[in-house]
């Protein structure tokens, strides 16, 4: 069966610091990957997605990057964080054609940016 | 542009009652629907799923959702709540998009329900 990982689970970083969440996939090759944030109070927001290897696709404009240099591993970062990065970072990974296309989560990342 | 509308931020159930959750959706073609279940500092879980066939889907945990495409809606139900259903809920759409000429299916959000079970 497929497992999502991430990590670190929690981070507390001030503000300027470089930022590096890990998210990888088991049981699955070449899924689409995603990242979102969920900030206090809010629902979620994508902010990168990935059909392949080294392809991304950003939705949202802002300081943080997404790379895949792997199959099964996606890549959340930043060279600065604002204070305004503080959320839950939720990475997921898409279910097979033929299927809904629902989407798997991992247990997600909470950055504190202070 | 696509949207779901989740129109109760909190809602108070006593254990054992009936639930009901409202989910309204905007989106131009046939939509993906999902209802997703969250616990404090947890990952989302996918509870069902609709994309075509009954309208009537049934899920884990004993909840169902009903597909009303007149209404634009998906409502999520459960006939006994428990007070382990105590979490964040969310209602979402799926869309298509294109990328370097492949698709990706990514998911519009809801912003959530806040369901409390008093005792």
């Amino acid at each position: 069966s497929q497992t999502i990982h991430q990590w670190p689970a929690t981070l507390v970083q001030p503000v300027g610091s470089p930022l590096s969440l890990e998210c990888t996939v088991e049981g699955t090759s070449n899924p689409n990957l995603y990242w979102y944030r969920q900030a206090a109070g809010r629902g979620l927001q994508l902010l990168f997605y990935s059909v392949g290897i080294g392809q991304i696709s950003s939705e949202v404009p802002q300081n943080l990057s997404a790379s895949r240099p792997q199959d099964r591993q996606f890549i959340l970062s930043s060279k600065k964080l604002l204070l305004s990065d503080s959320g839950f970072y939720l990475c997921a990974w898409r279910g097979e054609e033929g299927t809904a296309y629902e989407q798997y989560f991992g247990p997600g990342t909470r950055l504190t940016v202070t | 542009a696509q949207s779901v509308t989740q129109p109760d931020i909190h809602i108070t159930v006593s254990e054992g009652a009936s639930l009901e959750l409202r989910c309204n959706y905007s989106y131009g073609a046939t939509p993906y629907l999902f209802w997703y279940v969250q616990s404090p500092g947890q990952g989302l879980q996918l509870l069902l799923k609709y994309f075509s066939g009954d309208t009537l889907v049934q899920g884990i945990k004993g909840f169902e959702a009903e597909f009303k495409r007149s209404q634009s809606s998906f409502n999520l139900r459960k006939p006994s709540v428990h007070w382990s259903d105590a979490a964040e809920y969310f209602c979402a759409v799926g869309v298509v998009m294109e990328y370097s000429g492949g698709g990706a299916d990514g998911l519009t959000f809801g912003k959530g329900t806040h369901l409390i079970i008093q005792p």
